[in-house]
């Protein structure tokens, strides 16, 4: 079975550009979640999906970042316009329900230059 | 205010020993406690899990012990192996959220 998908793997771009990362979850599983690992914040939920739908995005950290889910099969984070502080990996993880294991992407890991 | 905390940043053991990594939290609203696994380069993958209406769950050689009193859980890991050498995140959930701690580095050595 494939896992969760994220691409790209990696990204570098300079500040002030528009970033889309993208994620396939697996296949019949419901719940989606965007995080970001930081060594100074360590791992922290932006914002989760239930059936396609935001549930809670307390965690994205400003206007200039955004989530999408336009079908159970695809979400884009989008962040615009970047800035170095923004260099991070980000992770997506989805499970069937939202309270059981998250199985996660192996994430992007995103320069802003 | 970091709700779920590792206060271990690494551990060191040698193989065929027992591991045990320490996860406190302070949010009493969490009702599932996970832990998770992590290679360099790869996402956490998940390793197992409890119920806060339980204080033991037995997964082969991983344990997970939780003390709702004392707001702490841990695992362990017996016979540790080398293959085990990873870092571990413990993660605590309310409500479909998720609030993961700042991970332990485990090394065992052969």
């Amino acid at each position: 079975d494939a896992g969760v998908i994220q691409s790209p793997r990696h990204e570098v771009t300079e500040m002030g550009q528009e970033v889309t990362l993208r994620c396939k979850p697996i296949s019949g599983h419901n719940s989606l979640f965007w995080y970001r690992q930081t060594m100074m914040r360590g791992l922290e939920l932006l914002i989760y999906f239930n059936n396609n739908v935001p549930i809670d995005d307390s965690g994205m950290p400003e206007d200039r970042f955004s989530a999408k889910m336009p079908n159970a099969s695809f979400s884009t984070l989008k962040i615009q316009p970047s800035e170095p502080r923004d260099s991070a990996v980000y992770f997506c993880a989805s499970s069937p329900w939202n309270n059981q294991p998250q199985h996660f992407g192996d994430g992007t890991r995103l320069s802003i230059l | 205010d970091q709700q779920v905390k590792q206060n271990s940043p690494s551990l060191s053991v040698q193989e065929g020993r027992i591991s045990i990594l320490n996860c406190d939290y302070t949010n009493s609203m969490f009702d599932y406690f996970l832990w998770y696994k992590k290679y360099p380069a790869e996402g956490p993958t998940f390793l197992i899990s409890i119920s806060s209406i339980k204080d033991k769950n037995e997964d082969g050689r991983f344990t997970v012990f939780l003390n709702k009193s004392a707001k702490h859980l841990s695992l362990h890991i017996v016979p540790s192996q080398p293959g085990d050498s990873a870092v571990y995140f413990c993660a605590a959930t309310n409500a479909g959220k998720s609030t993961f701690g700042d991970g332990t580095t485990l090394t065992v050595k052969p």
